[in-house]
C-alpha cells in the first residue's frame, strides 16, 4: 500500500512559471489537505477538499489554486509562482474531514522558486 | 479560535532519559488534541490524540500524553528515550472555523549520547 504519493520530489522554479504539485492516495479517503511548512512557522493550510468536487480555503490561499476531480487526485497549482511560495509541501488525506481524523502525509515536495 | 502553542523550539536529551514536550491550547469546550512527529525529510505521523475519556493517552513508539484542564496543557512524555526519536514533534487542534487542523510552531527534539 503506497499511501500518499507526491511529485514532484523537488523543484527549482523560475518566478512567474506555472507550477502544478501532484498529489495521489489510494486509501479512499474522502478528505485531502495541502499544506506548507516554512521554519519557525510549522505547517499551515492551504486549501482542503471533503469530498471529491468540493474544496476550501485554508490559513494561507493566496496564490494558490486546487481542483478535486475524483477521490484519489488533489493536485495544487500555482498560477504564478513567487520567490514567497518557496516552502516544502506537504498533501494528507484523512477518512471523512471530522475533526477527530487522523491525518496521512505525503513525503513532501520541496519548491524552491527564484 | 482555537490554537495550540509549542513554547520550546529545540530540547536536547541524552538517550535513555525521559523526555516532556510542552503543548498549550486555547479552548472553551473539551478539545481535540494531536501530536505529531516528523521524522528528518520525512511526511507527518500521528503519534497518539485525545478527545475524551481517560486524560492519559497512549501512543506509539512508546509516547504518551496527558490532557490537563487545569492547565490548557496536552504535554507528551517519553520515559526513556532513543536516538530514533530524534525528530520535530508537532502539537495540533482543529479550529473553530473549518475544524480543520491547526499546528504549533513544533519542537526539535535533539538526542545526545
Amino acid at each position: 500500500i503506497a499511501g500518499i504519493t507526491q511529485a514532484p520530489t523537488s523543484q527549482i522554479l523560475a518566478a512567474g512559471r506555472r507550477m502544478t504539485l501532484r498529489c495521489t492516495q489510494d486509501m479512499r479517503h474522502n478528505a485531502m489537505y495541502w499544506y506548507r511548512q516554512d521554519l519557525g512557522l510549522g505547517l499551515r493550510l492551504i486549501h482542503y477538499s471533503n469530498t471529491a468536487g468540493t474544496t476550501g480555503k485554508g490559513e494561507v490561499p493566496d496564490g494558490y489554486s486546487v481542483s478535486r476531480a475524483n477521490t484519489d487526485d488533489f493536485p495544487l497549482t500555482l498560477a504564478s509562482a513567487v520567490p514567497s511560495q518557496t516552502s516544502v509541501y506537504f498533501c494528507a488525506s484523512s477518512l471523512t474531514g471530522g475533526k477527530s481524523d487522523t491525518q496521512y502525509f505525503g513525503p513532501g515536495t520541496r519548491l524552491t522558486v527564484l | 479560535a482555537q490554537s495550540v502553542t509549542q513554547p520550546d523550539i529545540h530540547i536536547t536529551v541524552s538517550e535513555g532519559a525521559s523526555l516532556e514536550l510542552r503543548c498549550n491550547y486555547s479552548y472553551g469546550a473539551t478539545p481535540y488534541l494531536f501530536w505529531y512527529v516528523q521524522s528528518p525529510g520525512q511526511g507527518l505521523q500521528l503519534l497518539l490524540k485525545y478527545f475524551s475519556g481517560d486524560t492519559l493517552v497512549q501512543g506509539i513508539k512508546g509516547f504518551e500524553a496527558e490532557f490537563k484542564r487545569s492547565q490548557s496543557s496536552f504535554n507528551l512524555r517519553k520515559p526513556s528515550v532513543h536516538w530514533s526519536d530524534a525528530a520535530e514533534y508537532f502539537c495540533a487542534a482543529p479550529n473553530f472555523g473549518n475544524e480543520k487542523l491547526t499546528f504549533g510552531t513544533g519542537t526539535r527534539l535533539t538526542i545526545i549520547p
